[in-house]
């Protein structure tokens, strides 16, 4: 039973407009959110994360926003560039000492 | 990378054989991890460990074992490996002072 959920697996967006990527979490004592990209060939490498006291966490064009009654969130790439193409990987944990759960992760293309 | 380093990068083996795949770090964290990506499964937890022989299971980790006889090393070995154990296998350390993972390069382990 998937703990953290990612339903799209893939995602095309044109170059200059906005991503949206989507995460849903069932485990309502998750408290702690991370982003992860990843390349081909490469590990995943830590993208943005937020606190479940916040509702929305920025980073240059990076912006994760969290709902927590939804059990929701999602991340906003502003503008998207060719480079950002790669996967994304949703996860979370429930307290500082406990083990990051990851979903299965959205493969966004973005177009030139 | 956190100075993480993942050995091998690459292995073939045969069902049935024990395969033991090593982490090593130089920054002296204390928790480290063992994941495993598959495609539609995201990253998975194997095992993890919070210290010289403190490890715990994760959401996966039958037909795995691991060893941690020094901060710098965790093991990971397939007691007998099976077709179904063929996958990209990451370590990743946790930095305590900010909660990231930082992950390996990977090794990925074909089990024909």
């Amino acid at each position: 039973d998937q703990q953290v959920k990612q339903n799209s697996p893939s995602l095309s967006v044109q170059e200059g407009r906005i991503s949206i990527l989507n995460c849903d979490y069932t485990n309502s004592m998750f408290d702690y959110f991370l982003w992860y990209k990843k390349y081909p060939a490469e590990g995943p490498t830590f993208l943005i994360s937020i606190s479940s006291i916040k509702d929305k966490n920025e980073d240059g064009r990076f912006t994760v926003f969290l709902n927590k009654s939804a059990k929701h969130l999602s991340l906003h790439i502003v503008p998207s560039q060719p480079g950002d193409s790669a996967v994304y990987f949703c996860a979370a944990r429930k307290t500082s000492y406990d083990k990051v759960i990851f979903g299965p992760g959205t493969s966004l293309s973005v177009i030139p | 990378d956190a100075g993480i380093t993942q050995s091998p990068r690459h292995k073939v083996t045969e069902t049935g054989t024990p395969v033991t795949l090593r982490c090593h770090q130089t920054e002296n964290h204390r928790y480290m991890y063992w994941y495993r990506q598959d495609p539609g499964h995201g990253l998975r937890l194997i095992h993890y460990s919070y210290g010289v022989k403190d490890t715990d299971k994760g959401e996966v980790s039958d037909g795995y074992s691991v060893s941690r006889s020094k901060t710098e090393d965790f093991l990971l070995t397939l007691e007998s490996a099976t077709s179904s154990q063929t996958s990209v296998y990451f370590c990743a350390i946790r930095v305590e002072a900010n909660e990231k993972l930082f992950f390996g390069s990977g090794t990925q382990l074909s089990v024909l």
